[in-house]
């Protein structure tokens, strides 16, 4: 079982690049979401989205874009990549409903030079 | 916005010590999540509270949701190395009770000397 799958598990930006964080689930899961982690910060929501064409802004969506264009996939696009964004980020999905467990990806660690 | 806020923000127990995080929300809490990550990894589900008073247990770690549903606690007896990692309690923000979208503590990072 795959569950949800982050690529890369690695990445080193220059300020100023662009990129791509994937995300993909097979369990055919409708909610996912992005969050970045950073020491001493815990877990911030970024992005979610309900369903395919649905999303929304969490706590810290500025310098990020996401699409929902399927079901299974859920990337997390950083536009002009800054110091502020280097974190470790991670992706989960669920189902739709009270006390349905999140699933989490093995996170993308992200470092902005 | 609702926040939630984890003591002690870390622990060193020794094995086979009983110890206690707590997890205290400013709003009230209609769904409340323990998780646990081991150092650089994702996060696993440990359990779900929703109702006020509710106590959840699994092997040795028991969580507990107050009566007022602002407060929970996770209780871990006789703590082994395996129990080491960071605890986080995480509550969701729509209060629809589904962990499509969460906020978290800052966790509890624990550590258990053999």
């Amino acid at each position: 079982n795959a569950g949800v799958t982050q690529t890369p598990k690695f990445q080193v930006l220059k300020t100023g690049q662009s990129m791509t964080l994937q995300c993909a689930q097979d369990m055919n899961h409708e909610y996912m979401s992005w969050y970045r982690q950073d020491p001493g910060m815990g877990l911030r929501l970024i992005h979610y989205s309900v369903g395919a064409g649905i999303t929304d802004q969490g706590e810290v969506p500025n310098g990020y874009n996401v699409s929902r264009s399927t079901t299974e996939d859920f990337p997390l696009r950083l536009l002009s990549a800054a110091p502020s964004q280097t974190s470790v980020y991670f992706c989960a999905s669920s189902y739709r409903g009270v006390g349905a467990e999140a699933f989490f990806g093995q996170g993308t660690r992200l470092t902005v030079v | 916005s609702q926040e939630l806020e984890q003591s002690p923000q870390s622990l060193i127990v020794q094995e086979g010590k009983n110890l206690t995080i707590n997890c205290t929300s400013s709003k009230t809490l209609y769904g409340l999540y323990w998780y646990k990550q081991k150092y650089g990894e994702g996060l696993i589900f440990l359990m779900m509270l929703q109702k006020g008073g509710e106590e959840k247990s699994h092997e040795k770690i028991t969580a507990k949701l107050d009566e007022k549903k602002q407060q929970s606690s996770l209780h871990i007896t006789a703590s082994q190395p395996s129990h080491a990692g960071i605890y986080l309690c995480g509550a969701d923000i729509n209060y629809g009770g589904s962990q499509g979208n969460l906020i978290f503590g800052k966790g509890t990072k624990l550590s258990v000397k053999p």
